[in-house]
């Protein structure tokens, strides 16, 4: 089945404590993403690759690292997550055939700093 | 500038009747793609429909159509006979060709009532 997995679901974790949200995708996309979702903000774009070893900030790169060293994975670092980073995060991706492929997501990963 | 609006933070609408949500943009790109996706609240993001902006007609998927008007930079989704299981959050997105971002409104939550 075509997906984009990402893990975990729910995580819960304290200000200042490295954390990796992993992704992956089966469907050799080129374009991948992550977007955090806020009440009232929609989504933003935190951090996009266009292939491998290709990366990008996107509006709200702040407090992330990315990396792309596979097509299919495209890890969310959190180097010393903040109680403002408490969100609701998408991993995403598409073919890069530019405006016309629409983004396959993940399921969500659900992240409490406190 | 905000790229994509949408003015309705909110919507209800009674079961059976059509339902339009607002969605304008703003891009220079002559090349662009539009989306609508549906946010349930399990939280999962689903694809509804895509509108090119050298498409010649409004993009149909079943009871959902696109109302769009180049012109007035306007992508307006519309559902035809609500159901109740349409209550979700729907976002509107742009993808220009020539920018690797692709953007996405605050949404807008729709009701549907029994």
């Amino acid at each position: 089945e075509a997906q984009v997995t990402q893990n975990p679901r729910y995580l819960i974790t304290v200000t200042g404590k490295k954390l990796t949200v992993t992704c992956s995708q089966n469907m050799n996309h080129e374009y991948m993403s992550w977007y955090r979702q806020d009440p009232g903000l929609g989504l933003r774009q935190i951090y996009y690759s266009m292939n491998v070893e290709v990366t990008d900030k996107g509006d709200v790169p702040e407090g992330y690292k990315v990396s792309r060293k596979e097509k299919r994975n495209f890890p969310l670092i959190l180097e010393s997550p903040s109680p403002n980073q408490t969100s609701l995060y998408f991993c995403a991706s598409s073919p890069q055939d530019r405006s016309y492929s629409p983004l396959h997501f993940g399921n969500g990963t659900r992240l409490t700093v406190t | 500038a905000q790229k994509i609006t949408q003015t309705q933070p909110g919507m209800f609408v009674q079961e059976k009747e059509a339902v339009t949500l607002d969605c304008t943009y703003d891009t220079s790109d002559p090349s662009y793609g539009l989306f609508w996706y549906k946010q349930p609240s399990s939280g999962e993001m689903i694809f509804l429909i895509y509108q090119g902006s050298y498409d010649q007609q409004n993009a149909t998927e079943g009871r959902y159509s696109l109302n769009f008007q180049k012109a007035r930079k306007s992508a307006n989704l519309v559902i035809s006979a609500s159901q109740l299981g349409d209550s979700a959050m729907y976002f509107c997105a742009m993808r220009e060709e020539w920018d690797d971002k692709i953007i996405f409104g605050k949404g807008t939550r729709l009701h549907i009532l029994p």
